[in-house]
């Protein structure tokens, strides 16, 4: 089982729409979760982190933790085109004091 | 207050050959992160290092190091390179703990021909 989970996509959704990005993580004693977006050739762009259970809100972006389902999810509202990017989901804390990385959900925002 | 700052970024190499990797964290981040980013792996964490030490390492052969000088600019070194190791190299800094936030630099694009 791989320790951080994603769908690769790619996940189209109409411009104005709400995009919905999912991750699971598998180290139970987790602490620390982050949402990471990356543009081809680009390197990865911190958008949100949450530490708590519950909602976490910045702008057009929602961050979502559960801990007990081991679930983190990132939405987007009134999606862009310019939100087309590849959304990568990372873990720290718990066993393995590192930050491990899924290996990402591609968006594509449709006009 | 400037970026996560990464030279060169792009090389292109032979195998058998070494490479040195370079990278300067944001001015007052004492924690350097080193990750290798291939289509098929993801991002794979190298190691860490702060205050010069290096603090975790992953799961990489001993052919992949790295080291911290005392201004926190941080070096990654592939020696006996081969072509698995064409990747995008991408070094991160945070303030201090390894948990806080991680800003990455653009990324030196290595090419093992």
């Amino acid at each position: 089982q791989k320790e951080v989970e994603q769908n690769s996509g790619p996940l189209s959704v109409p411009e104005g729409a709400i995009a919905s990005l999912n991750c699971t993580y598998s180290d139970r004693g987790s602490q620390s979760f982050f949402w990471y977006r990356q543009y081809s050739g680009k390197s990865p762009e911190l958008i949100m982190f949450i530490y708590s259970n519950g909602d976490k809100e910045d702008g057009r972006f929602t961050a979502q933790l559960n801990k007990a389902s081991q679930y983190v999810s990132l939405l987007i509202r009134d999606s862009q085109p310019s939100d087309s990017a590849t959304y990568l989901c990372a873990v720290n804390g718990g066993t393995a004091s590192k930050l491990t990385f899924g290996t990402g959900t591609r968006l594509q925002v449709t006009l | 207050k400037a970026g996560v700052t990464q030279t060169p970024r792009y090389l292109i190499k032979t195998r058998g050959q070494q490479v040195t990797l370079s990278c300067s964290p944001i001015s007052g981040h004492r924690s350097v992160s080193w990750y290798q980013q291939t289509p098929g792996q993801g991002l794979q964490f190298l190691f860490e290092y702060f205050s010069e030490t290096q603090r975790n390492k992953g799961n990489f052969p001993g052919r992949f190091s790295g080291r911290q000088f005392s201004n926190s600019r941080s070096e990654m070194n592939v020696s006996t390179l081969e072509l698995g190791d064409s990747a995008l190299y991408l070094c991160a800094s945070s303030l201090a703990q390894f948990q806080e936030t991680q800003y990455f630099g653009p990324g030196t694009r290595l090419l093992v021909l």
